[in-house]
């Protein structure tokens, strides 16, 4: 039972252009979502984060954006650089007082000039 | 300082050998896990440690054991592993409890290889 989908394995954007990357969920007990960037051989990279209170949380080039009715998050890259090619992991607290991380399976953006 | 260290990087063990994985931070966090990553997959939670106490335990095998010494340093002991257990073993770090606006931190991973 996926928790937390990313449904699409791959994306494939120009330099300079908007990468938009998405991520659903089906626990409403979900409060508080990470982005995660990961490049092989290496852990994963916090990038950003959003609470469930929130519609919306920006960090530079990187803003997320939480719909909590349709229960789907995105992450906008703008202006995306050759750099961000990398793999995207959506991730989601499950409560309980552990902050237990629950993955989606990631998406793997290539950015090419 | 947003870092965890993760020792070794690479690990080659057989089947029949006995080795640690070791995991240090130093942000003050009282919350450490250990994940495990197979190729193209996202990581998956095996143990979370809040206060130097086993918290969650995923239904891990017992040939993995992990061990929290102090607030800093969290080992993962390895013994009789199979084949199909190497991975990236990733450890993590965040405060503990649920506060919104927790980060987990990871570090670079331990890539391991049974033989």
């Amino acid at each position: 039972d996926q928790q937390v989908k990313q449904n699409s394995p791959s994306l494939s954007v120009q330099e300079g252009r908007i990468s938009i990357l998405n991520c659903d969920y089906t626990n409403s007990m979900f409060d508080y979502f990470l982005w995660y960037k990961k490049y092989p051989a290496e852990g994963p990279t916090f990038l950003i984060s959003i609470s469930s209170i929130k519609d919306k949380n920006e960090d530079g080039r990187f803003t997320v954006f939480l719909n909590k009715s349709a229960k789907h998050l995105s992450l906008h890259i703008v202006p995306s650089q050759p750099g961000d090619s990398a793999v995207y992991f959506c991730a989601a607290i499950d409560g309980g007082g552990y902050n237990k991380l629950i993955f989606g399976a990631g998406t793997r953006l290539a950015v090419h000039p | 300082d947003t870092e965890v260290t993760q020792t070794p990087k690479h690990l080659v063990m057989g089947m029949t050998n006995k080795k640690s994985l070791k995991c240090e931070q130093h942000m003050g966090h009282r919350a450490m896990y250990w994940y495990k990553q197979k190729a193209k997959k996202p990581p998956e939670l095996m143990f979370v440690y809040s206060y130097e106490k086993l918290s969650i335990n995923e239904s891990v095998p017992s040939r993995f054991s992990p061990e929290c010494p102090n607030s800093s340093l969290l080992n993962l002991h390895l013994h009789a592993l199979q084949p199909e257990d190497s991975a990236l073993y990733l450890c993590a770090s965040s405060q503990a409890g649920t506060v919104a606006g927790n980060t987990i931190y990871f570090g670079e991973g331990s890539w391991l290889t049974v033989v």
